[in-house]
């Protein structure tokens, strides 16, 4: 099993570009999460799903998308970037109400 | 609201010794889960631990342990005879399952550095 994977590990982005960061999973796990985190302030939740064709809003969605077509896939896009959306992000999956695994991190740097 | 609270930004012992890491949580919620993560140097997220809150047992894994006091509203976390290798941010976490939807959404603390001086 891979367990949860994410790609691109690193990307630079101009202001006003978009973008996917992929994370998929192979646990079939029904719950994916993703989180940024940001030097002194742990991680924060972005978006989350608990099922194909079910997502929702965290505590920090703003300028960000989400869709669950498959179990397997949780993409989190990025509409228009900004500098203050520079950040490690996170993808994680659980089984409902289980412990979350968590996927290697994406770093984001926008100029 | 739900609140993880770790006040210690950084520690640092010399090999051998043993350290406690601190978490306080808040909760209005009567049935919740409380969860520490490790992020060593090369940034990824390890699970160490996770206690719902109807088990206080405290739990010893090796070297790492874990009191959970409901009482105190605490979650803390003792590494006994610390190593080179614990040298990394430990996260304290707090999730309320929603029973209508199981979302494990985590509501994390700050993280406390580390540091194993040899």
């Amino acid at each position: 099993n891979a367990g949860v994977t994410q790609t691109p590990k690193f990307q630079v982005l101009k202001t006003g570009q978009s973008m996917t960061l992929q994370c998929a999973q192979d646990m079939n796990h029904e719950y994916m999460s993703w989180y940024r985190q940001d030097p002194g302030m742990g991680l924060r939740l972005i978006h989350y799903s608990v099922g194909a064709g079910i997502t929702d809003q965290g505590e920090v969605p703003n300028g960000y998308n989400v869709s669950r077509s498959t179990t397997e896939d949780f993409p989190l896009r990025l509409l228009s970037a900004a500098p203050s959306q520079t950040s490690v992000y996170f993808c994680a999956s659980s089984t409902l109400g289980g412990a979350g695994y968590f996927g290697p991190g994406t770093r984001l740097l926008v100029l | 609201a739900q609140k993880v609270t770790q006040a210690q930004t950084e520690i640092s012992v010399v090999e051998k010794e043993d350290v406690t890491l601190d978490c306080v949580y808040e909760t209005r919620d009567t049935t919740y889960y409380l969860f520490w993560y490790k992020q060593p140097p090369s940034g990824e997220l390890v699970f160490l631990i996770r206690r719902n809150s109807f088990d206080e047992q405290n739990e010893i894994s090796g070297r790492y342990s874990w009191n959970f006091q409901k009482s105190t509203s605490s979650f803390n976390f003792t590494i006994t005879a610390s190593q080179v290798v614990d040298s990394a941010v430990y996260f304290c976490a707090l999730s309320e399952v929603p029973y209508s939807t199981g979302a494990n959404n985590l509501f994390f603390g700050t993280g406390t550095r580390l540091t194993v001086i040899p």
